[in-house]
């Protein structure tokens, strides 16, 4: 079945560190997008990727990188220069005007 | 600017009543889309519906029903006769021809026994 893999669903580091937050799609979309929900924020728009070796800053991206080498695949980065990781992290990918969302990383930083 | 608002941060009701979420978007673009998620406690975002902004006829499936006014910029849900599967938090969503996707805060949807 196509859809979104987002990997692991909980991780915990130590701050300071950076850690790599894996998201992965067999959906053949072109557009991928990061999101941040923090309780009673909603969700906010971290980096997203319209295109394989092209991506932009989305409306938080202070503290994020983010590649995208590959079309099925977009990693983000949470870098020690993020001054609060600890967050609920969805990854979701466009074909026209469906989005479709994975399930989810926890991230604890502690 | 565009920008979602969803005024109502968490509503109670008891089983088998009916609930309306509000969700008023603003954007200057005259061809955009209007989505909304629920997202249960596990949280990943189920997709409910999507709307497109030359569309406006109202909505039913099942329980669910949407009243889309261009004229307030409104985009509402309502759940008739509700079941406590429907607690969860739901979130009204808006994207345009930049392909971004923002979303309202969300309202936190409680259906007591």
């Amino acid at each position: 079945d196509g859809g979104i893999t987002q990997s692991p669903k909980y991780l915990f580091r130590k701050e300071g560190q950076n850690v790599t937050l894996s998201c992965e799609q067999n959906l053949n979309h072109d557009a991928m997008y990061w999101y941040r929900q923090d309780p009673g924020q909603g969700l906010r728009l971290i980096y997203y990727s319209q295109i394989v070796n092209d991506f932009q800053k989305g409306d938080i991206a202070e503290g994020y990188s983010v590649s995208r080498e590959k079309k099925e695949s977009f990693p983000l980065t949470v870098t020690s220069a993020q001054k609060n990781p600890t967050a609920f992290y969805l990854c979701a990918s466009r074909g026209g005007r469906s989005y479709t969302f994975g399930s989810g990383t926890r991230l604890t930083v502690v | 600017a565009q920008k979602v608002t969803q005024a109502q941060t968490e509503i109670s009701v008891v089983e088998k009543e009916d609930v309306t979420l509000d969700c008023v978007y603003e954007t200057r673009d005259t061809t955009y889309y209007l989505f909304w998620y629920k997202q249960p406690p596990s949280g990943e975002l189920v997709f409910l519906i999507r709307r497109n902004s030359f569309d406006e006829q109202n909505e039913i499936s099942g329980r669910y029903s949407w009243n889309f006014q261009k004229s307030t910029s409104s985009f509402n849900f309502t759940i008739t006769a509700s079941q406590v599967v429907d607690s969860a938090v739901y979130f009204c969503a808006l994207s345009n021809r930049d392909d971004k996707i923002i979303f309202g805060k969300g309202t936190r949807l409680h259906i007591l026994p």
